[in-house]
């Protein structure tokens, strides 16, 4: 299973975008790479996967380079409530029969006034 | 939300004793999952499940143990709880089939305390 690594903390003010970047060195192949955030006292909640170049969906933006070692989520005009703890995963849960993806510890954002 | 629950929601046991904690779900989803959650660890997997019957190792499945009868059960023992195994416990299913889809959905948790 690719190994993640990503920063342990950011911090940002309300209003600017955020980047966190995640570098996975040994994808595979086959594997996607999906992140999730999670507030406190919650499971974490699925954001946005993509295979390469760019996805985007209402909530953020992904971007993938063309060696896909590494991948960029991308957070358009923060605010207080997107404080939270952002994991980037790499893997494909219809791999084979295994199924599991390996949660890191994550990248906890800080949004202030 | 997905249908997915978790019971009991919070529990204190003591050391030695059996413990048992139940994901039910009502999406009909093929996997399931369970993980605890420690600071300075995230998320860390147990155990999962596959299908009915069917159950593999995560990465901290010493002392515990699973059971998947029915699609929408899958049961989390620690057969002599030990203080260690104090957490914060997640179950989470995921759908087969989605292209390429990893999307998991997780449960309210269950707050465990062994004293």
């Amino acid at each position: 299973l690719a190994k993640t690594t990503q920063p342990i903390s950011m911090d940002s003010y309300e209003g600017q975008e955020v980047n966190i970047t995640c570098s996975h060195n040994n994808i595979a192949t086959n594997d996607y790479i999906t992140w999730y955030q999670q507030f406190p006292s919650q499971g974490p909640r699925f954001i946005i996967q993509g295979y390469k170049t760019k996805v985007t969906n209402e909530v953020a933006s992904l971007f993938i380079p063309a060696d896909r070692k590494s991948s960029t989520l991308s957070l358009p005009r923060v605010s207080l409530s997107d404080t939270a703890v952002y994991y980037c995963l790499v893997g494909d849960i219809r791999s084979g029969n295994t199924g599991k993806l390996i949660f890191g510890q994550g990248t906890t954002l800080q949004v202030k006034p | 939300d997905a249908g997915i629950t978790q019971s009991p929601r919070h529990k204190v046991t003591e050391t030695g004793t059996p413990v048992t904690l139940r994901c039910h779900q009502t999406e009909n989803h093929r996997y399931m999952y369970w993980y605890r959650q420690d600071p300075g660890h995230g998320l860390r997997l147990i155990h999962y499940s596959y299908g009915v019957k069917d159950t593999d190792k995560g990465e901290v499945s010493d002392g515990y143990s699973v059971s998947r009868s029915k699609t929408e059960d899958f049961l989390l023992t620690l057969e002599s709880a030990t203080s260690s195994q104090t957490s914060v416990y997640f179950c989470a299913i995921s759908e087969s089939g989605r292209g390429g889809s990893n999307e998991q959905f997780f449960g309210p948790g269950t707050r465990l305390t062994v004293l």
